[in-house]
């Protein structure tokens, strides 16, 4: 049972527009969540995160939502850049029961055109 | 580069094999996590330490173990080895190990059972 989904394996975008990327989570215990990007060959890297006390976390081109209520949280980046390029992972965690780990998606690869 | 240090990069071994995974956290982290990526796959949280104690057990097999040592390194103990386990298995560490407590990954160890 996938308790957090990315139903999106694969968006192409063109550089300069927006990327919206989305994630499904069915746990209602989750309270906080976080957006990892990873290239070929390298551990995942830490992006952006959101708690479930907010509705919207913003970090420079990168802006993640959540909607509590549909248990969905999306990753906007804008102006999208060709580095961009990535899979990206929405992951989600549990402060209770004393354990922080992370559940991840199987991740969208986003490409993003010259 | 996270700070968080993994050996071997790559491992080729036969079926019923054991082999060890080495983790290095960045310096000042005290928990370590170990997620597997099989193919297609998410990253599925393995277990968890902290500052040397077990703190939280995913789906990992009775075949794996692992350690948490003084120094804070931790090392994975694959046994028995199964074409199965054939993944990417990565290390991450955190300061404590909090909730919100961002977990920084290491560039993973390619697992290949043959």
């Amino acid at each position: 049972d996938q308790q957090v989904k990315q139903n999106s394996p694969s968006l192409s975008v063109q550089e300069g527009r927006i990327s919206i990327l989305n994630c499904d989570y069915t746990n209602s215990m989750f309270d906080y969540f976080l957006w990892y990007k990873k290239y070929p060959a390298e551990g995942p890297t830490f992006l952006i995160s959101i708690s479930s006390i907010k509705d919207k976390n913003e970090d420079g081109r990168f802006t993640v939502f959540l909607n509590k209520s549909a248990k969905h949280l999306s990753l906007h980046i804008v102006p999208s850049q060709p580095g961009d390029s990535a899979v990206y992972f929405c992951a989600a965690s549990a402060s209770q029961g004393g354990s922080e780990k992370l559940v991840f998606g199987k991740g969208t690869k986003l490409t993003v055109n010259p | 580069d996270s700070g968080v240090t993994q050996t071997p990069k790559h491992l080729i071994t036969a079926t019923g094999q054991r082999v060890t995974l080495r983790c290095s956290p960045r310096s000042g982290d005290l928990s370590v996590y170990w997620y597997q990526q099989s193919l297609d796959q998410g990253l599925q949280f393995l277990i968890q330490y902290y500052n040397g104690e077990e703190r939280a057990k995913g789906n990992i097999l009775e075949r794996f173990s692992a350690q948490q040592f003084p120094d804070l390194h931790s090392e994975l103990n694959l046994s028995s080895l199964e074409l199965g386990d054939s993944a990417l298995y990565f290390c991450a560490s955190s300061v404590v190990g909090g909730e919100t407590d961002t977990q920084y990954f290491g560039p993973g160890t390619r697992l290949t059972v043959l």
